[in-house]
């Protein structure tokens, strides 16, 4: 597609279930973001990628998420045991590059986010 | 530890005025400042950059923001708003030491009457 893909767009579970939410970004776009915007407030940055290593996960705020992008391009968010203050819009963008020089020129394009709620 | 400040939680304006959306930033180092704009049901989308050069930049739909160094400010303008205008606008900071990690603000709640 011509854009970031999300999915799934809303994602309703029980308190301590297992959730995955995926994202497809825009085609060559070697790096990917992962943010949360939880209501009233700005996205909070999660982790990147450049590639497919984690170039930058020191948002992940515990051991419950995990995320991979394993060929490079598609990635997911992975949320165990999920709790209540998770529940958010988890927002993915991607960007030609992301690392410093000409190429990047900074712009990130992001994902209309999955919205997650945790009974 | 760099950071973005958006004081005003919503500004009005009516059709035909001018907008500003103000913003402050602590970043060491130059900073390089984003403004992004969020549509209801709709994806963030970028406005305009400050990477380096002149201190007014231009972006997309009629907005430009001044980068102030003294005041550490990133103010988003529009000469005559419009009610298309109206959505959640967001100032992000990028530090030089961790190109993936945009410091977003809270956002400002443009909301432009007819």
């Amino acid at each position: 597609g011509a854009g970031v893909s999300q999915t799934p767009s809303n994602k309703v579970t029980e308190k301590g279930k297992y959730v995955e939410l995926r994202c497809d970004p825009i085609s060559g776009h070697t790096a990917l973001y992962w943010y949360r915007q939880s209501l009233g407030q700005g996205p909070e940055f999660l982790i990147y990628f450049q590639g497919t290593g984690a170039a930058d996960d020191s948002g992940l705020p515990n051991d419950r998420f995990f995320a991979v992008r394993p060929e490079g391009s598609v990635s997911t968010l992975k949320i165990q045991r999920t709790e209540r203050g998770d529940s958010a819009v988890y927002l993915c963008a991607s960007s030609l590059t992301g690392t410093s020089g000409r190429a990047n020129t900074g712009e990130l394009f992001f994902g209309e986010g999955s919205r997650l709620t945790v009974l | 530890a760099q950071s973005v400040a958006q004081p005003e939680d919503q500004v009005n304006v009516a059709e035909g005025n001018p907008l500003t959306v103000k913003c402050t930033y602590s970043v060491s180092g130059n900073p390089y400042l984003f403004w992004y704009v969020q549509y209801p049901n709709r994806g963030l989308q970028f406005l305009l950059k400050y990477i380096t050069g002149d201190n007014l930049v231009k972006g997309s739909y009629g907005f430009e923001a001044e980068f102030n160094k003294s005041q550490t400010s990133f103010h988003l303008k529009k000469p005559s708003a419009l009610v298309s205008d109206s959505a959640l606008y967001f100032c992000a900071v990028r530090p030089t030491d961790s190109w993936g990690k945009l410091q977003f603000g809270a956002g400002t709640q443009v909301v432009v009457t007819p």
